[in-house]
Formats: C-alpha cells, structure tokens, sequence
C-alpha cells in the first residue's frame, strides 16, 4: 500500500501521560499535515510541514503539542500530559507542492486517542 | 462561524434509493470543492473535486454540482448501497492557499 499510513490506529492513554503518533506520508510528498476531528466534526488544522520545515502551526496547537519531520519524510505528533479534551482522531495527510488547483491532500487512516 | 456549512447533518436512507446532499460555503476567493467520502474510524477519501468553471461532476453513482454565484454545492447519491453508509464531508480550498476549510460532514446511513 503507498498510501499514507498512520500508527498506532488506536491508543489509549491515561490522563497526564504522553503519547506520540507517526505517519508515513506518501514518498513524493514534500508537504504534510496534521488535523484533529472531533466527533460529528470535521478536521480541524492543526500544523503543517514542507520538507522538514514546520511552516505553520494553529492555536489549537497548544505547548503541549510537538510536531517534527527530521529528515522530511516521517512525522511525529506528541502530546504531553494528555488530557481528556485530547480525546480525538488526529488525521494526518501529504500531498504535492503548492501548484495546480488539483493538488489533493491524501488523507491517512488517522489515529484514534482516547484519554481516561 | 464555519464558512462551510452542510445539510442536513444526517439522514437515513432505504437502499436503492437517491439522496441529495448539500453544502453552502462562504470561502473567497475560491479555487475548488471537494466532496470526501469518510468511512467510520477512517481517513476521508476524495470523491470528486470542482473548480470554479465546472457545474457538475460523476464518479459512479456520486454526481457532484457547483454554483459558484450563489456559492452552493451538492452530492448526489444514486440507487444508494449499503456501503454508501458514511459521512460525506465538503471541502473548499481558497486560492493561493495550501488551507482547506471543512464542513461538519452529512452522516449517511443506508438500510436494506
């Protein structure tokens, strides 16, 4: 599969624990990005990526979030002492460079977080 | 205030017959409309995507409509399945832009 692939699917923490998650992007992929949804809600924004550069991150991207793509390729999401309010799918997707309308961002099958 | 707004946030439909999504956005300026298909617990998938010049658009029996004047949107589901039980979600991206702005998805369910 070439997609883009996230691990764990799913994960259950307790709260005040950290967790981090991963996603592969598709290989070509220059740009990444995290989004968490909620349910009954569609995607939230939460960061974004262009090689290894972190070009921009939302406000609901708290001191406790930390995003990485060291080497522009793989990248980790880390939440620090989780909360409830965590409890969400955090979705990750790639796509091309900026360009052609068309350019889709291919979504990954997310991870599920619950916090306890 | 979301500037994607979808209708109705679900319904519940008999196999084999049609239904009809929509999608109001306020976005501007305006470069495409993307319907996404997500599957419960998983990514969503893009079904068919519009740019300003295009009012319609097929993908099997998914047929998409945009009225870029009046800023509206729909999804159309022919002789429904049941693995056409998901949450359709409405994406419009602004030119110039890599932000896509979501709306709160239509929740489908199809029974025999």
């Amino acid at each position: 599969d070439t997609g883009v692939s996230q691990n764990p699917r799913h994960k259950i923490t307790k709260r005040g624990q950290n967790v981090t998650f991963r996603c592969d992007p598709i290989s070509e992929h220059n740009r990444l990005y995290w989004y968490r949804q909620t349910l009954g809600q569609g995607p939230e924004f939460l960061t974004y990526f262009q090689n290894e550069a972190q070009l921009e991150k939302s406000r609901l991207l708290s001191d406790r979030f930390s995003a990485e793509r060291p080497k522009g390729s793989f990248s980790t999401l880390e939440i620090q002492r989780t909360e409830q309010g965590d409890s969400a799918m955090y979705l990750c997707a790639s796509s091309l460079p900026l360009g052609p309308s068309y350019n889709e961002q291919f979504f990954g099958p997310g991870t599920r977080l619950t916090v306890l | 205030k979301n500037q994607v707004e979808q209708s109705p946030q679900s319904l519940i439909i008999l196999e084999g017959k049609n239904c009809t999504l929509q999608c109001n956005y306020t976005v501007s300026p305006f470069s495409n409309l993307r319907w996404y298909k997500q599957d419960t617990g998983r990514g969503p998938v893009s079904l068919t995507i519009m740019t300003f010049s295009e009012n319609t658009k097929s993908n099997g029996r998914y047929t998409a409509t945009l009225d870029a004047d009046t800023k509206q949107s729909s999804l159309h589901i022919t002789a429904s399945q049941l693995s056409d039980s998901a949450s359709y979600i409405c994406v419009v991206r602004r030119s110039n832009d890599y932000k896509l702005s979501f709306g709160a998805g239509t929740t489908v369910t199809v029974r025999a």
